[in-house]
């Protein structure tokens, strides 16, 4: 049964304090890893997908990267509109749905 | 291009009744997915239409049921509600099946039972 987990479960950076988000996985099959951004109240956000180990991509202040059993979401220099949960998901190469994991909740501090 | 539509943003259900969620899809994508939310259970899995067709279910219950029209919009039906099925539901649109294309995903629909 294919499994994501998250950490931290929240994380608390003050402004311009760079750190990194954690995504584990377990799957048969890693067909692609998703992150998404979910703020209070709204339909999660797609933020970036990756497809195999090594590769890597960034968006303004985040940059996510994948290995072949976890992935790391960097968060460079917050700022506090980057408050949000952030969400990974997996689907693997059997499954026709999504897997996702609990989340991280990120708050900056100005 | 508009975003993912649901309605109604928010709904309150005693315990017994049944409700109807609708989702709109971007234009174009013939995939819909739905989701339950909750604070312990986090996001859910309930099932994908495509096609008109459902593809892929979730593990819940029969009481969930979905189904899709010719226009892609989607409808949720959640029969003899339960207090445990107050959630935020989600839906998510995508051009190809949801594994195979990024998904899209609506504001939710609030469901309280009370």
């Amino acid at each position: 049964e294919d499994q994501v987990t998250q950490s931290p479960e929240a994380l608390r950076l003050q402004e311009g304090e760079s750190s990194s988000l954690n995504c584990s996985y377990t799957v048969s099959g890693l067909r692609g890893l998703f992150w998404y951004r979910q703020d209070p109240g709204k339909g999660p956000e797609f933020l970036f997908t990756l497809y195999s180990a090594g590769e890597e991509k960034e968006k303004e202040r985040l940059k996510a990267t994948l290995t072949k059993k976890e992935s790391f979401l960097h968060i460079t220099a917050p700022k506090p509109e980057d408050s949000a949960t952030y969400l990974c998901a997996v689907r693997d190469n059997y499954g026709q749905n999504f897997v996702f994991g609990p989340g991280t909740r990120l708050s900056v501090l100005p | 291009k508009a975003g993912v539509t649901q309605t109604p943003r928010y709904l309150i259900k005693t315990r017994g009744q049944q409700v109807t969620l609708s989702c709109s899809p971007i234009s174009g994508h013939r995939s819909v997915s739905w989701y339950q939310q909750t604070p312990g259970q986090g996001l859910q899995f309930l099932f994908e239409y495509f096609s008109e067709t459902q593809r892929n279910k979730g593990n819940f219950p029969g009481r969930f049921s979905g189904r899709q029209f010719s226009n892609s919009r989607s409808e949720m039906n959640v029969s003899t509600l339960e207090l445990g099925d107050s959630a935020l539901y989600l839906c998510a649109s995508s051009s190809g099946l949801a594994g195979t294309k990024t998904q899209y995903f609506g504001p939710g629909t609030r469901l309280l039972v009370l």
